[in-house]
């Protein structure tokens, strides 16, 4: 069983539409969660961080954590041309590593 | 603030060849630093990590190895470059006063020919 595992792409939405990630983790001590994004040939970059069951909301953006059925979720609302990109769930199983999902691939529709 | 820097951005070898990518971090003392790969298409390997000078844990047996002269520089070597060794090159770092964020350099893309 893959330690992090992500809702398989790619996801199209159309402009103005809500982009729904999931992300689930097989480590039940797992702390701290974050998502990442990243453009065709860049760099991954973060966009949030959760550490508490419920929702943080950031502008557009929404994570979700359910730590009871190790899920966590990314909400994109109004969903822009410029949100096309790969979303990547990292999940920190140490104090020192972070697991990556696959990444999910994001195109939205203008 | 703090800043991650790679070089060099791109990078084509022939098989066989030596390989070295260095990556340096600004504003910060004493951070935590990866690498990973990420082959075309794939996810995020974990290479090796490093929690101080001279401390090297490697993840993944293979023809790579890494060093860390001083605390924020970490160089990922290679004596023989293999085909398979193509890839995006990230380099990223983590405070140790935080809860597990990582933050990547822009990354060097090597192909191996």
């Amino acid at each position: 069983q893959k330690e992090v595992e992500q809702n398989s792409g790619p996801l199209s939405v159309p402009e103005g539409a809500i982009a729904s990630l999931n992300c689930t983790y097989s480590d039940r001590v797992s702390q701290s969660f974050f998502w990442y994004r990243q453009y065709s040939g860049k760099s991954p970059e973060l966009i949030m961080s959760i550490y508490s069951n419920g929702d943080k909301e950031d502008g557009r953006f929404t994570a979700q954590l359910n730590k009871a059925s190790q899920y966590v979720s990314l909400l994109i609302r109004d969903s822009q041309p410029s949100d096309s990109a790969t979303y990547l769930c990292a999940v920190n199983m140490n104090d020192y590593k972070l697991s990556f999902g696959a990444g999910t691939t994001v195109t939205v529709r203008a | 603030s703090q800043t991650i820097h790679q070089w060099p951005a791109t990078l084509v070898q022939p098989v066989g060849s030596p390989l070295s990518l260095e990556c340096t971090v600004e504003g910060t003392s004493n951070p935590n630093l990866y690498w990973y790969r990420q082959a075309a298409g794939r996810g995020l390997q974990l290479l090796f990590y490093s929690v101080g000078i001279g401390q090297i844990s490697s993840e993944v047996p293979q023809n790579l190895s890494a060093s860390r002269p001083q605390d924020r520089q970490f160089i990922l070597s290679s004596k023989k470059l293999l085909l398979s060794d193509s890839g995006f090159y990230l380099c990223a770092w983590q405070s140790t006063r935080e809860l597990g964020e990582q933050y990547f350099g822009p990354g060097t893309r090597l192909t191996v020919t």
